[in-house]
């Protein structure tokens, strides 16, 4: 009964390939998210999701295209991969904007 | 848009004695305030959280502070055992936009047995 969950776990891949990763809750939260974490462990906000839509979208490049096929799922698709890239991303949801987000395992993408 | 700073980035104490992490922001209407704590290769969970109207929150061996006068909040874990050995991020929202979580860069926790 894994809470979120994301798919694939690990992701290699080489430069310029477009891949996508999927995340799903059965929390029944209305908002969804997706974070960047980089080598040194900073957890960046990329995306998040409210009800669907679109509510923050931080200065992410056009190549990052999140889409909510409905409230439990959240997908991320990166087009024109670049070295750049290589990082954990966490996908997380939460009942509200001020409430604990619950995280999922985290892909780890890896650009060669 | 809000700033977290935190300090210190890394953290090395002895088993039994306690740990302080300190953490600043910037957005005076920001108003939940989480911690959460990752081990190694393992997603981010929350450990505590404290709210605005709130100065102080403890549960069992971890407590956190908030001063909102001078925007800092802080974690206290007091008899540390090797097991919280972890990158601990403390987080705030943003005032204006609720929907964002602005984290610290992390403490790497580390307890010496």
């Amino acid at each position: 009964d894994t809470a979120v969950s994301q798919t694939p776990k690990y992701l290699v891949t080489q430069m310029g390939n477009d891949k996508s990763i999927k995340c799903e809750q059965n929390l029944g939260h209305d908002t969804m998210y997706w974070y960047k974490q980089d080598s040194k462990k900073f957890l960046k906000i990329m995306f998040s999701y409210n009800n669907k839509e679109l509510i923050i979208n931080e200065t992410v490049p056009n190549r990052f295209s999140p889409k909510s096929p409905d409230k439990a799922h959240l997908n991320l698709h990166i087009n024109s991969l670049e070295l750049g890239d290589s990082a954990v991303y966490f996908c997380a949801s939460s009942q509200g904007p001020s409430f604990e987000q619950y995280f999922g395992p985290g892909t780890r993408l890896t650009v060669t | 848009g809000e700033n977290v700073e935190q300090h210190p980035s890394t953290l090395s104490v002895q088993e039994g004695d306690s740990a302080v992490i300190k953490c600043t922001y910037s957005d005076s209407a920001s108003n939940y305030f989480p911690w959460y704590k990752q081990e190694l290769g393992k997603r981010p969970q929350l450990i505590i959280d404290i709210r605005s109207n709130v100065g102080e929150k403890k549960d069992q061996r971890i407590a956190v502070t908030l001063n909102k006068t001078a925007k800092h909040f802080s974690l206290h874990i007091t008899e540390t055992q090797p097991e919280d050995s972890a990158v601990y991020f403390c987080a705030a929202n943003s005032g204006g936009s609720n929907y964002k979580l602005t984290f610290g860069k992390g403490t790497l926790l580390t307890v010496n047995p």
